[in-house]
């Protein structure tokens, strides 16, 4: 149990154009996930908490407008690169959180995202 | 601001050795502490967690880590590792009433034979 995914695994675009990367939960639903950034031999990230049903909360030094977060639903979260430029170039990973009781959660961790811009 | 160190970059050993994989982590009230793999190219895989009771916890592949609040660390340790142990480590700290995930910068362990 507890397995979250992320579509696409890989992929490569030209500076300039948007991409959308999806994370779900395949079977829990998750009412807060998690965007990370994980540069090559570096740490994860935090980019954002993403909750359903309201908007991200993002943080320091990352923009917004260029790393849009949608959470429709309590399965799908949504990462869109807007206008992407080679520095965007990572790997992008989403956790899902699941709630275990009494005040417990723990996070999950979707495969990755690896994004490359030509 | 939370802060988690892992002081060795890069492990080598070899297979059948032995191998403890530091973390340290700035003091705070409260934490949860929890120790992550990584193999090429995927994602995060949790090992294992200390959330509270024992202050000992052991994953189902042989690694064990301890909670130690007088020294705020938490290491990884195994007694005997596998060629398959190969892969980078991630320690991370939540702290209490947050659910943000405070990682370090992760401990690549290469197993030789």
């Amino acid at each position: 149990g507890a397995v979250v995914s992320q579509h696409p695994s890989w992929v490569i675009c030209k500076s300039g154009t948007s991409v959308k990367i999806e994370c779900r939960s395949l079977d829990f639903q998750a009412t807060t996930m998690f965007w990370y950034r994980q540069f090559p031999k570096q740490s994860l990230m935090l980019m954002a908490t993403s909750n359903e049903g309201s908007k991200a909360t993002y943080e320091q030094g990352v923009e917004k407008d260029k790393f849009l977060i949608n959470h429709a639903s309590l399965t799908l979260s949504t990462l869109t690169v807007t206008s992407a430029h080679p520095e965007d170039s990572s790997f992008y990973i989403c956790s899902a959180r699941l709630l275990r009781g009494q005040g417990l959660s723990e996070q999950y961790f979707g495969p990755g995202t690896r994004l490359t811009v030509t | 601001a939370q802060s988690v160190t892992q002081l060795d970059s890069q492990v080598p050993v070899f297979e059948e050795a032995p191998v403890e994989l530091r973390c340290n982590y700035s003091s705070s009230v409260s934490v949860y502490l929890f120790w992550y793999v990584q193999y090429p190219n995927q994602g995060l895989q949790l090992l294992l967690k200390y959330l509270s009771g024992s202050t000992l916890v052991e994953s189902i592949n042989g690694f064990e880590a301890e909670f130690n609040k007088s020294q705020t660390s938490f290491h990884l340790r195994k007694p005997s590792v596998h060629i398959s142990d190969t892969a980078e480590y991630f320690c991370a700290v939540r702290q209490g009433g947050s659910e943000k995930l405070v990682f370090g910068k992760g401990t690549k362990l290469t197993v030789n034979p």
